[in-house]
């Protein structure tokens, strides 16, 4: 089962900032944030991934809280092709016994609205 | 450089027949996962190849499904013979370092597998 807990859907406009929560209130000390989008018809593309220090990358940032028990991931200026299911997914890191598996919950269904 | 493909995207079988789906991975990765998503359902893990070897088979259904990557290269899954509820989405994925797990995981866009 998935350990993480999002909203089933959000709305965002157009060129505002997407703020998709997560929580995770259960993970372990060597278990990474990882955040993936599904956009209609296609296969999950990864965003960003973090231990406990924030991170940003080219489409995205996220903000781990300090006792790691949930976070955000801001896409700052949201298109209408942003418009797709995003995962928040809690991952084994080394040595352990899901060898990297990936656990897909529900996710959020984001819509871009114009 | 090429993501990771498969092949074919869709595929309509008779319940009973048998169903080969391929998986080409990033070149140079060597974990290699199948996911599957049924209708209605969250996507799901099915087994992860380390380049040749089975690592974890712990997802796969039943016996009707065999999944093999000969030479730790593409890995085909069969489902032998199909049965209605295996109609869904099934993804493949691959990431590069066995031992890095921090290393994100590139999805394919799925084969749309419909048994009538």
């Amino acid at each position: 089962d998935a350990k993480t807990t999002q909203p089933t859907s959000m709305d965002c406009a157009e060129g505002r900032a997407a703020n998709l929560p997560c929580n995770h209130s259960t993970i372990s000390g060597n278990e990474y944030v990882y955040w993936y989008r599904q956009i209609h018809s296609q296969g999950p593309q990864y965003i960003i991934h973090g231990l406990k220090n924030n991170e940003t990358n080219e489409m995205a940032s996220l903000i781990i809280t300090e006792d790691r028990k949930s976070s955000t991931l801001i896409l700052p200026h949201a298109t209408l092709r942003d418009t797709a299911v995003y995962y928040c997914i809690v991952r084994e890191n080394a040595g352990g016994t899901s060898y990297g598996k990936l656990t897909f919950g529900q996710g959020t269904i984001l819509t871009v609205h114009p | 450089e090429a993501g990771v493909t498969q092949f074919p995207s869709h595929s309509v079988i008779e319940k009973g027949q048998t169903v080969t789906l391929r998986c080409d991975p990033i070149s140079g990765h060597d974990n290699l996962y199948w996911y599957r998503r049924v209708m209605g359902k969250e996507i799901k893990f099915l087994l992860h190849f380390v380049k040749e070897s089975k690592q974890d088979e712990s997802g796969m259904p039943n016996n009707r499904f065999l999944a093999e990557r000969t030479g730790g290269t593409y890995s085909t899954l069969k489902v032998q013979p199909a049965e209605l509820e295996d109609s869904g989405v099934y993804f493949c994925a691959s990431s590069q370092d066995f031992v890095q797990w921090n290393t994100e995981a590139f999805f394919g866009q799925g084969t749309r597998l419909t048994v009538v």
